[in-house]
């Protein structure tokens, strides 16, 4: 199993510019989500699914979009880059437990917005 | 909404010196999760902690759920260099399966 696999690990875009960050796992998790980590701030979710066809906004949504039409593929979608979105992004994915289950993270995503 | 306050932000110790992590939160938890960053790295799974008062150990490692399941806190004994990285809890509400992050605790062990 390779787990959770994250396209690409670093990428630089010029403001305004649009990019996918790809996220695909083969656990057959029901549950993916996208966090993106800044200094001092830990792990804010930005986007997250419970199942193929259902996604939802988290804390930080503002400026992606996400789909999820099969159960192991969870695209990131930035619209129109912008500096505040220097950051790095990890998706993550789980089971589905009554109690909540471990995340399995990516290997995440450097990206720049000059 | 739920919000989960980690200290410290920082810790430095001396190779050897024990480490303490605590976390508290605005709301009764259903269970915490603990996972631990290496630099440069993503986070990792390291306990799930449930029942009210509940402590686990892992080696040097001990964690703990508070009697009103609202704190816990992650103990190192003895750290070593290997245990660089930063620690962050997680915590999650009843019927729940998205957790809150705390912010972190970054551990630098100087040798």
């Amino acid at each position: 199993n390779a787990g959770v696999t994250q396209t690409p690990k670093f990428q630089v875009l010029k403001t305004g510019q649009s990019m996918t960050l790809q996220c695909a796992q083969d656990m057959n998790h029901e549950y993916m989500s996208w966090y993106r980590q800044d200094p001092g701030m830990g792990l804010r979710l930005i986007h997250y699914s419970v199942g193929a066809g259902i996604t939802d906004q988290g804390e930080v949504p503002n400026g992606y979009n996400v789909s999820r039409s099969t159960t192991e593929d969870f695209p990131l979608r930035l619209l129109s880059a912008a500096p505040s979105q220097t950051s790095v992004y990890f998706c993550a994915s789980s089971y589905k437990g009554f109690l909540g289950e471990k995340l399995f993270f990516g290997s995440g995503t450097q990206l720049s917005v000059l | 909404g739920q919000q989960v306050m980690q200290i410290p932000q920082y810790q430095h110790v001396q190779e050897g010196e024990d480490f303490t992590t605590y976390c508290n939160s605005s709301t009764t938890l259903s269970n915490i999760q603990w996972y631990k960053q290496r630099p440069g790295g993503h986070p990792v799974f390291l306990i799930q902690l449930v029942k009210s008062g509940e402590v686990k150990k892992q080696k040097r490692l001990t964690f703990q759920f508070g009697e009103a399941k609202k704190n816990s806190s992650l103990h190192i004994t003895a750290t070593q260099t290997t245990d660089v990285g930063t620690y962050f809890c997680a915590g999650l509400t009843g019927g729940s399966y998205i957790p809150t992050f705390g912010r972190g605790t970054s551990l630098i062990v100087h040798p």
